[in-house]
């Protein structure tokens, strides 16, 4: 229950296009959702976060869609550029009671320039 | 915005010494920080949660006597890998966080055990 399954494992987008990162978790009772960028030899840097009760967030090309009643949240970035090729990890929490965070295993984005 | 140091970025040393890793927060106060471990190409591991004054908290499998965690003040935390063998070498991340604030991350320690 305390899982967050995220897919694709990797994934290839032409530059200019949309790169989709979709995740899922089980327990209800998470109510923060941040999406993490980590380049290689860097830790992971907070690229933007939601709580459940709004649907949707975004932040110049980067959106995240939330889906309450499907437990379920994507990543979707937009113009995709090659300066965007890192790995992408979801996560969630539990911010109210200051709980530590569960993460998805990650997504290797290439941008093909 | 909030900023987390961790030093060294980089460290080899010979199997059966002990490596320290410093982990700061520069602009803020961490009540409570958070060490990692992530392997190549997988996903972050949380060994253990540490509050300021407190003895750390443990994840299930993580070896207390081998990793040695210190939070001994608001702005600083040390993971010490005693007695270093070659199966250690991994990326070790802290994180730092203010009560009820988002995690922030350091830049990460590769070790490496010879």
């Amino acid at each position: 229950q305390q899982q967050v399954k995220q897919s694709p494992q990797s994934l290839i987008v032409q530059k200019g296009g949309i790169s989709i990162i979709n995740c899922a978790y089980e327990n209800t009772a998470f109510d923060y959702f941040p999406w993490y960028q980590q380049f290689p030899g860097k830790g992971p840097a907070l690229l933007i976060a939601i709580r459940p009760d709004v649907s949707e967030k975004k932040e110049g090309r980067f959106t995240i869609s939330f889906n309450k009643s499907a437990k379920q949240f994507s990543l979707h970035i937009m113009d995709s550029q090659p300066g965007d090729s890192a790995t992408y990890f979801c996560a969630a929490s539990r911010m109210n009671r200051d709980d530590k965070i569960i993460f998805g295993k990650g997504t290797r984005l290439h941008i093909l320039p | 915005g909030a900023v987390v140091s961790q030093h060294p970025s980089w460290v080899i040393c010979k199997s059966g010494t002990s490596v320290k890793i410093e982990c700061r927060s520069l602009d803020f106060q961490a009540t409570t920080m958070f060490w990692y471990r992530q392997f190549p190409k997988q996903s972050l591991m949380l060994m253990a949660t540490s509050n300021e004054g407190s003895k750390a908290t443990y994840e299930q499998g993580v070896e207390k006597d081998k990793f040695l965690i210190n939070h001994a003040s608001l702005t600083l935390s040390t993971l010490t890998v005693t007695s270093a063998h070659p199966e250690d070498s991994s990326f070790y991340i802290c994180s730092a966080r203010d009560n009820f604030q988002p995690q922030h991350f350091g830049d990460g320690t590769r070790l490496s055990i010879l």
